[in-house]
């Protein structure tokens, strides 16, 4: 069964910091891994897709990397912004559904 | 092109009653999947749907019910509610549910049982 963690639970920092949040998962067979962002109350937006045979994606200030090997991945947030706060989900792909972690509460102070 | 649509955006039902929520996918997507968003457990898979064909169900109990109809518009259904069932339940959209498929989520429903 697949199990996935991401940590921190909760960040906050200033506003112009680079940060990485950490997804760790325990089974490799996936078919791509996806980092999404959800504003209070709303549904997901996607980021960025990884397919499970590539290691890294880029997306602005985004750069999303996978290791599949030690069932790692990190998403990078380079020049944070205050619109960026949000909490920030995984999502391991496989068998046709999500799994996801709990999610990373971000916030960015001006 | 319009997003992932998802009706009613609220809804107050109380115990023992059945609900039907809806979902319609981003034109020309095939797959459409199910999600339960709660404080406790996070997001969790309920099923998923391509051409009218259940391919996974996730572990709830079969008050959980749904369909996809020939228009790739699905709903799920749950009966008897209980007070857990209240959550937010999310829908995705996807071209084909495959390996380079993003999934596009809805609003959701809202869901309050008292």
């Amino acid at each position: 069964k697949q199990e996935v963690t991401q940590i921190p639970a909760a960040l906050s920092v200033p506003e112009g910091e680079n940060l990485v949040l950490n997804c760790s998962f325990t089974d490799s067979a996936i078919y791509n891994l996806q980092w999404f962002r959800q504003d209070p109350g709303k549904g997901l937006t996607s980021l960025l897709l990884i397919q499970s045979s590539q290691r890294e994606q880029t997306s602005g200030r985004l750069n999303a990397s996978l290791d599949k090997s030690s069932g790692r991945s990190t998403l990078y947030i380079a020049a944070s912004q205050p619109g960026d706060s949000a909490t920030y989900l995984c999502a391991l792909s496989s068998n046709y559904k999500l799994t996801f972690g709990k999610g990373t509460l971000l916030t960015v102070n001006p | 092109k319009a997003g992932v649509t998802q009706t009613p955006r609220y809804l107050i039902k109380t115990r023992g009653q059945q609900v039907t929520l809806s979902c319609s996918p981003i034109s020309g997507h095939r797959s459409v999947s199910w999600y339960q968003q709660t404080p406790g457990q996070g997001l969790q898979f309920l099923f998923e749907y391509f051409s009218e064909t259940q391919r996974n169900k996730g572990n709830f109990p079969g008050r959980f019910s749904g369909r996809q109809f020939s228009n790739s518009r699905s709903e799920m259904n749950v009966s008897t509610l209980e007070l857990g069932d209240s959550a937010l339940y999310l829908c995705a959209s996807s071209s084909l549910g495959g390996e380079t498929d993003t999934q596009y989520f809805g609003p959701g429903t809202r869901l309050t049982v008292l």
